[in-house]
Parts: structure tokens; C-alpha cells; sequence
């Protein structure tokens, strides 16, 4: 069990800019989570995965917001034309069928 | 809606001492409730789940929290706090549509220890 790798682990970026991120979770985990967290509060749910198709979506995602599975492994979240209020904790979480989620270490993005 | 409430953002308790830290939840059906705990610039680790069944239950690092349904809540509590209990605290309801674990988080509490 290597844990559920994220990846980059910091990301400043310039206001109108895209960013994607990309998370691995655990080998054989077939569900996976994407949460997010701004200063002081607790994750909020983005989306979920179970293998390849994503299944839920949280009108916190909007448009500018895409989250890919493609082979059911690896994920990437793209965030396009960002804005200074997407500056938050990206956390991914998996899961094997009813297990409790296991989180990364999140990626932090920051928007100037 | 399902919600989540911890109404202490911080908390500061000798280290040695007891804690006791609170969760309110607002769900309709019997919940699934959670603790996670965070350190600073790390990602969320369980501390303990509650599904059914013994109403207090047992975690790790020696937290346990006790499910009471009259009262809406899922208090955790430690007997003897170590320095290395400093952390952020979430209390989270899963909240499934889809049957997946889709958790609702709390604000979280901060949790300081001092000598």
C-alpha cells in the first residue's frame, strides 16, 4: 500500500491561466474522490469516479472545472481560465468498493 | 440537507489532559459517521468510523467516539492527550446518492497542546 499520490504538491499560477493536477491512488481501488478545501473549512465534494465513469459531479464544479479517469487508474483534475477563488486544497481520496476513502496530501493552488 | 457541526473551531488542552471533541450532525436516515484528522499540510488520515451496531467505538491512537442518536451527535474523546495530537480535527456524515462514500465535512476543530 503506497498511499494515494498526488501530484505537483504546490501550484502558483497567474489568474487566467490552466492548471491540471493529477492524482494516483491506491493499486485495486476502484472508486476515486476528488475533494476540495479552502482556509478554515472542511473538504468539500467535487466529483467521484467509480473506475472509469464518472458518476457524481457537485455544482461546486463549474464548467471551467474537468475531472478525467481514462483508463481507470490515474486521474487528472484541469482547472481552465483560473480565478483567484479557486486558491483551495485539492484533494484526492480512493476507495476500494465500501472501505473508507484514503486521502492524499492534496495539491495546493495558489492564483495570483 | 445533511450537515455536519463542530462548534469548537479551537481547542487547547494540556498535554496529559483529557479532550472531548464535539459533532453535531443533521441527517434523515441512520448516518455513517467519521473522524479524520489532519496536520498541517497533509491529507485527511481516518481516526475511526461509525456504521452500526456498539455505539462507541474504538479508533486509532487511542480516540474513541460514542454515537448518540437522541442527541444527533459523535463526540470523540481521548482519556490522555500526547503532544502529538496537535492537529485539525473533521467530523464527516456520508452522504450517498449514488452509493459511494461521499463524505460531508465538518469546519473541523484545531486542536493545540501545551506543555
Amino acid at each position: 500500500d503506497t498511499g494515494v499520490s498526488q501530484n505537483p504538491r504546490h501550484k502558483i499560477t497567474k489568474r487566467g491561466q490552466n492548471v491540471t493536477f493529477r492524482c494516483d491512488p491506491i493499486s485495486e481501488h476502484n472508486r476515486l474522490y476528488w475533494y476540495r478545501q479552502t482556509l478554515g473549512q472542511g473538504p468539500e465534494f467535487l466529483t467521484y469516479f467509480q473506475n472509469e465513469a464518472q458518476l457524481e459531479k457537485s455544482r461546486l464544479l463549474s464548467d471551467r472545472f474537468s475531472a478525467e479517469r481514462p483508463k481507470g487508474s490515474f486521474s487528472t483534475l484541469e482547472i481552465q481560465r483560473t480565478e483567484q477563488g479557486d486558491s483551495a486544497m485539492y484533494l484526492c481520496a480512493s476507495s476500494r468498493d465500501n472501505s473508507p476513502l484514503h486521502f492524499g496530501n492534496g495539491t495546493r493552488l495558489t492564483v495570483t | 440537507a445533511q450537515s455536519v457541526t463542530q462548534p469548537d473551531i479551537h481547542i487547547t488542552v494540556s498535554e496529559g489532559a483529557s479532550l472531548e471533541l464535539r459533532c453535531n450532525y443533521s441527517y434523515g436516515a441512520t448516518p455513517y459517521l467519521f473522524w479524520y484528522v489532519q496536520s498541517p499540510g497533509q491529507g485527511l488520515q481516518l481516526l475511526l468510523k461509525y456504521f452500526s451496531g456498539d455505539t462507541l467505538v474504538q479508533g486509532i491512537k487511542g480516540f474513541e467516539a460514542e454515537f448518540k442518536r437522541s442527541q444527533s451527535s459523535f463526540n470523540l474523546r481521548k482519556p490522555s492527550v500526547h503532544w502529538s495530537d496537535a492537529a485539525e480535527y473533521f467530523c464527516a456524515v456520508e452522504t450517498s446518492n449514488f452509493g459511494n462514500e461521499k463524505l460531508t465535512f465538518g469546519t473541523g476543530t484545531r486542536l493545540t497542546i501545551i506543555p
